[in-house]
């Protein structure tokens, strides 16, 4: 088991561009998720995914922001017409499958957004 | 809504004692879990303790240790021996109703050598 894993770690891009993340989940967890953490907060609750079913959405995804998981495996997170605001740790988690703790998530490292 | 509390944006301990982090929080459900997470500095989130709001049992993983109190809506974090590698920012979280967890601001644990 290789734990959650993302990619880039780190991105820089100018206002107005389009970025992607990729995340890839633990093996055989159904289910998978996106958070936003900025500087000195705790993360908060993007979308979330079971299998390749997108079943819960936060306001704070404004339509710039597109989630998928075409397969029910890897996920992408696209940010259109990217914003200073958008700036952040953008944070994936996967849980379920045949873990014995079936809603506990367990975290990626993150991937570090810097637009300028 | 549902909310988590971190009272303590930082706290600090001495290596080998120890130390409670506070933490309370809100929700109108009935079946939840609430969750101590540790992010070490530029290092991933991992999971410290959970425990399951029907267990009235506080639960314990080496030397760490919860006091849940469900009536008070609290659930403070005990950290026994502290050690060097303890320090980091630790996050209270709440799951219930839905998938998402919903975090405290987080507590800036030092340790002190």
């Amino acid at each position: 088991d290789t734990g959650v894993s993302q990619d880039p770690r780190h991105k820089i891009t100018k206002r107005g561009q389009n970025v992607t993340f990729r995340c890839d989940p633990i093996s055989e967890h159904n289910r998978l998720y996106w958070y936003r953490q900025t500087l000195g907060q705790g993360p908060e609750f993007l979308t979330y995914f079971q299998n390749e079913a997108q079943l819960e959405k936060s306001r704070l995804l404004s339509d710039r922001f597109s989630a998928e998981r075409p397969k029910g495996s890897f996920s992408t997170l696209e940010i259109q017409r990217t914003e200073q605001g958008d700036s952040a740790m953008y944070l994936c988690a996967s849980s379920g499958g045949g873990d014995t703790y079936q809603e506990t998530q367990y975290f990626g490292p993150g991937t570090r957004l810097l637009v300028l | 809504a549902q909310t988590v509390t971190q009272s303590q944006p930082e706290m600090s301990v001495q290596e080998a004692e120890t130390v409670t982090l506070s933490c309370t929080y809100d929700t109108s459900e009935s079946d939840y879990y609430l969750f101590w997470y540790k992010q070490p500095p530029s290092r991933q989130m991992i999971l410290v303790i959970r425990q399951e709001a029907y267990k009235q049992q506080n639960a314990t993983e080496n030397r760490f240790s919860v006091n849940f109190q469900k009536a008070a809506k609290s659930f403070s974090l005990k950290i026994s021996d502290s050690q060097l590698g303890d320090a980091a920012m630790y996050f209270c979280a709440l799951q219930g109703g839905s998938e998402k967890l919903v975090f405290g601001k987080g507590t800036k644990l030092t340790v002190n050598p």
